[in-house]
């Protein structure tokens, strides 16, 4: 069966750290890859995307990496602050006759200042 | 640049009675979303619409529930009868089209079926 898995376990890392959060999936052959931001009680926010052919992106304090043989992604936050406290979400473009955007359940990340 | 406007934000209904939510996209936007949020979890698709037409509700109970995109902008999701279990936040986006990367999503509306 098709899974998108992401650390289920809240995490918990130190201001000025790194966070690192995996998406996993199986059984899918995604397009592009997405990862979303979502705050308590907001609808989830955009972050970043990824092509097939592209192994890494970054933006300002944000990285993902794209691993078609592993079949991972790894989004990276530098230099993190409180602020960047949120869920974030791992999301997956299908072509399956059309094209719709699979999501995960998300990684709780707390950043302690 | 105006967002996802989704209303009502929360609502509150017995099992069995009847909800509906409406969802005004991006001005421009072809493609528009309905995802259903349970707690803890990540948004699952519901209902996909390409301008006013159905491209993907493999995942929406027909039974229960119906959505509409008149004239390729507004949409309306309804749930009749209620359960339990649909007590969720459902979420409308959008998207300039099918397969261009980032959707534009609302605030969602809360519901708790009793």
């Amino acid at each position: 069966s098709q899974k998108i898995e992401q650390n289920s376990e809240a995490l918990n890392i130190q201001e000025g750290k790194t966070a690192t959060l995996t998406c996993n999936y199986t059984n899918y052959s995604p397009a592009y890859l997405q990862w979303y931001r979502q705050d308590p009680g907001r609808g989830p926010v955009f972050l970043l995307l990824i092509r097939e052919n592209e192994k890494e992106k970054r933006k300002e304090r944000l990285k993902v990496t794209f691993d078609t043989t592993l079949k991972q992604s790894l989004f990276h936050i530098t230099a993190s602050q409180p602020a960047d406290s949120a869920t974030y979400l791992c999301a997956l473009d299908m072509s399956t006759g059309g094209f719709k955007t699979i999501f995960g359940a998300g990684t709780r990340l707390f950043v302690k200042a | 640049e105006a967002g996802v406007a989704q209303s009502p934000r929360y609502k509150i209904i017995e099992k069995r009675q009847s909800v509906a939510f409406w969802c005004n996209p991006i001005s421009g936007h072809a493609t528009l979303y309905w995802y259903q949020q349970i707690l803890g979890q990540g948004p699952k698709l519901l209902i996909q619409f390409q301008n006013n037409g159905v491209v993907d509700d493999s995942q929406l109970p027909k039974d229960r529930f119906s959505a509409e995109r008149l004239k390729g902008v507004d949409s309306t999701l309804k749930i009749q009868p209620a359960k339990l279990e649909d007590s969720a936040v459902y979420l409308c986006a959008s998207s300039w089209g099918q397969h261009t990367g980032e959707l534009f999503f609302g605030e969602g509306s809360r519901l708790t079926v009793l």
